[in-house]
């Protein structure tokens, strides 16, 4: 059975750096073709695709986002991190992370999510 | 604004049969790329409903279906439940963003 479940602050300052786990089970992510990705959800906002980090290591990002996003792998080899600098009130969301295998285009298994409110 | 566009709402009563639709452009589903739809209850993680158009993910059940022509999509779900009642999201990829993309998402509301 697959789990994912994120982990970190709820409440962060604006300006501050958001660091965030997602510790996953079920799978490898050391397996060719498989893939981790972060996902937000701002209120009354759609769905918005983060990041991702795959077996082999390559990383992508939003393009918007791009300089203030890393995604790693964790010191656990079921753990990814992304952090996020410079934090702002607009990125208050939910933020789930989610499996992807090459060769689909689509998340087959999600964490529960995470709010992180962004305030001073 | 959504890349992909999905209607506000819609609504149904038991045992009725509802239409949630998903516009795309060129860029996604034009380009080929398939749609998948998720089912999220508040508070909750999405959960994957439909993938690559029209299948369905184990344990979900037939009532639910999809299609995909040119850039439209379309989740169907007959027979409604009480327990159908959620938010929907459909997603592709966007070759132009380089970008997984969801719509704004849709209300269902069983009466």
């Amino acid at each position: 059975q697959v789990t994912l479940k994120e982990s970190g602050p709820a409440l962060v300052k604006p300006t501050q750096t958001l660091t965030l786990t997602c510790t996953f089970s079920g799978f490898a992510l050391s397996t060719t073709g498989m893939r981790l990705t972060w996902i937000r959800q701002r209120p009354g906002k759609a769905l918005e695709w983060l990041a991702r980090i795959d077996w082999d290591d390559d990383t992508f990002y939003r393009r918007p986002l791009k300089t203030r996003l890393t995604i790693s792998k964790g010191r656990s080899k079921n753990q990814v991190v992304l952090t996020m600098t410079d934090m702002d009130p607009a990125d208050t969301a939910t933020y789930f992370c989610a499996r992807l295998r090459e060769g689909d285009y689509f998340f087959d298994s999600w964490g529960q999510g995470l709010l992180v409110t962004v305030s001073s | 604004q959504s890349v992909l566009t999905q209607p506000p709402s819609v609504s149904g009563a038991p045992g009725q049969r509802v239409t949630i639709s998903c516009t795309g452009s060129g860029s996604n589903f034009g380009a080929g790329y398939d749609v998948h739809w998720y089912k999220q209850f508040p508070g909750t993680a999405p959960q994957l409903v439909i993938y690559a158009n029209s299948n369905r993910p184990s344990g979900v059940p037939d009532r639910f279906s999809g299609s995909r022509s040119g850039t439209s999509a379309s989740l169907v779900i007959t027979g409604l439940r009480a327990d159908d009642d959620g938010d929907y999201y459909c997603q592709s990829y966007d070759t132009s963003l380089s970008d997984w993309v969801f719509g704004g998402g849709t209300k269902l509301t069983v009466l």
